[in-house]
């Protein structure tokens, strides 16, 4: 089992740009979450998918959309990327919502200049 | 709203004990974990404790919670070069919400 993959590992954009995340799970996991990770500031939910078909926003949704395309996909979208977006990104899953283990990705360090 | 306070550094020479505190807002979690972060990866779980524990040992780590002054706490004993790290602390104060810490960053003096 790979458990939680993320691509990109590394990327550079402008601003203005758009791109997206990607994020796959092979463990059967009912949520996922999108967080980012900045100094200082610890991990900060964007935004979560409790189960297939649904989405909510986390703490720090301004910027970001997301689609859960399946039970195994979640996807971080940047519409038009700003220099406050610089973070690391980072998806995880687990079996169901708030009461069990999350399992992480390695994470995307994204830059925008 | 809820909180989770934990200090950002600790050093510690290796062989001895590391203890890594954390202090939260909210008494309602069930669930309450402590998450390792090494150098270019994500977290992972590293131990957790139910809210009606008092403690919980897991070989060299032992979790100590005290929920009427609302602090957890992560004793690493004999602490290795293997255990510089990033740790985090998290709670669910309810169910559709998980609350990190802003982690502490364990150096290893040798």
């Amino acid at each position: 089992n790979a458990g939680v993959t993320q691509t990109p590992k590394f990327q550079v954009l402008k601003t203005g740009q758009s791109m997206t995340l990607q994020c796959a799970q092979d463990m059967n996991h009912n949520s996922m979450y999108w967080y980012r990770q900045d100094p200082g500031m610890g991990l900060r939910l964007i935004y979560y998918s409790a189960s297939e078909g649904t989405t909510d926003k986390g703490e720090v949704p301004n910027g970001y959309n997301v689609s859960r395309l399946n039970k195994r996909e979640f996807s971080l979208r940047l519409e038009s990327a700003a220099p406050s977006q610089t973070s690391v990104y980072f998806c995880a899953s687990s079996s169901f919502w708030g009461g069990n283990e999350q399992f992480f990705g390695p994470g995307t360090r994204l830059t925008v200049l | 709203g809820e909180d989770v306070e934990q200090s950002l550094f600790l050093s510690v020479r290796e062989g001895d004990s590391s203890v890594i505190n954390c202090t939260y807002t909210d008494s309602s979690s069930t669930y309450l974990y402590w998450y390792k972060q090494e150098p270019g990866a994500g977290l992972q779980l590293l131990t957790y404790i139910f809210s009606n524990m008092d403690m919980k040992q897991d070989q060299r780590l032992t979790v100590l919670l005290n929920k009427k002054d609302k602090h957890l706490s992560l004793r690493i004993a004999d602490t290795q070069t293997g255990d510089s790290a990033i740790y985090f602390c998290a709670v669910t104060p309810r169910d559709d919400k998980i609350i990190f810490g802003k982690g502490t960053r364990l150096h290893i003096l040798p």
